[in-house]
């Protein structure tokens, strides 16, 4: 297993165009979060998932945001008609129910510039 | 509400001892974590402390006292490849499942 893997790595778009991210879980990890990162900041939680239900949403996500995380494997993220500032670091994670609450697994995150 | 507060920089000499510490607010307390993020690349984890004392994971401490809601990472023998942004969190009382809050996190630059 190599761990929380993302795509893509980077994205560039234009203001007003819909992108998706995708998050490929550790395989035995139940749990999937997304977090957003802007730079000099920490992680902000945006939502997470337990299997395939979404089970909690920041007020961060917009309704141009949505998730899935169809049959509790992967996921993906969302962003309608971006706006310049979406621009930011969208990180994954993941951790196992058994695990400790304070343990989570993060990918290296997809970089989205909104022009 | 939730809050965690630490230093925005630490500068350091290679193979010194550096702390940073972490204050935080919570409403109900689960556990201080803390996470290494290099530029561009993932937050990794690096220790976790639930209980008062500290934890020591080879050259990486961390310490934790809940009476004073704070807790400090102790790195020692620091080397170049330390350099990096240092985030302590906690989890969300509030919420099922492990949403962690952050810090605005502390960029360790070890000098030669």
């Amino acid at each position: 297993d190599t761990g929380v893997s993302q795509n893509p790595r980077h994205k560039i778009t234009k203001r007003g165009q819909n992108v998706t991210f995708r998050c490929d879980p550790i395989s035995e990890h139940n749990r999937l979060y997304w977090y957003r990162q802007t730079l000099g900041q920490g992680p902000e939680f945006l939502t997470y998932f337990q299997n395939e239900a979404q089970l909690e949403k920041s007020r961060l996500l917009s309704d141009r945001f949505s998730a899935e995380r169809p049959k509790g494997s992967f996921s993906t993220l969302e962003i309608q008609r971006t706006e310049q500032g979406d621009s930011a670091m969208y990180l994954c994670a993941s951790s196992s129910f058994s695990g400790s609450i304070g343990i989570q697994y993060f990918g290296a995150g997809t970089r989205l510039s909104v022009l | 509400g939730q809050s965690l507060e630490q230093p925005s920089e630490v500068t350091a000499v290679e193979g010194a001892i550096v702390q940073i510490n972490c204050t935080y607010q919570t409403s109900g307390f689960y556990g201080l974590s803390w996470y290494q993020q290099h530029d561009g690349g993932a937050p990794t984890f690096l220790s976790y402390n639930a209980l008062d004392g500290l934890e020591e994971t080879g050259r990486f401490s961390s310490f934790l006292s809940r009476s004073d809601s704070y807790g400090y990472l102790l790195l020692q023998e620091l080397q170049m490849k330390d350099s990096a942004s240092y985030f302590c969190a906690v989890r969300d009382p509030r919420v099922q499942g492990g949403k962690l809050i952050f810090g605005q996190g502390t960029e360790l630059s070890v000098k030669p």
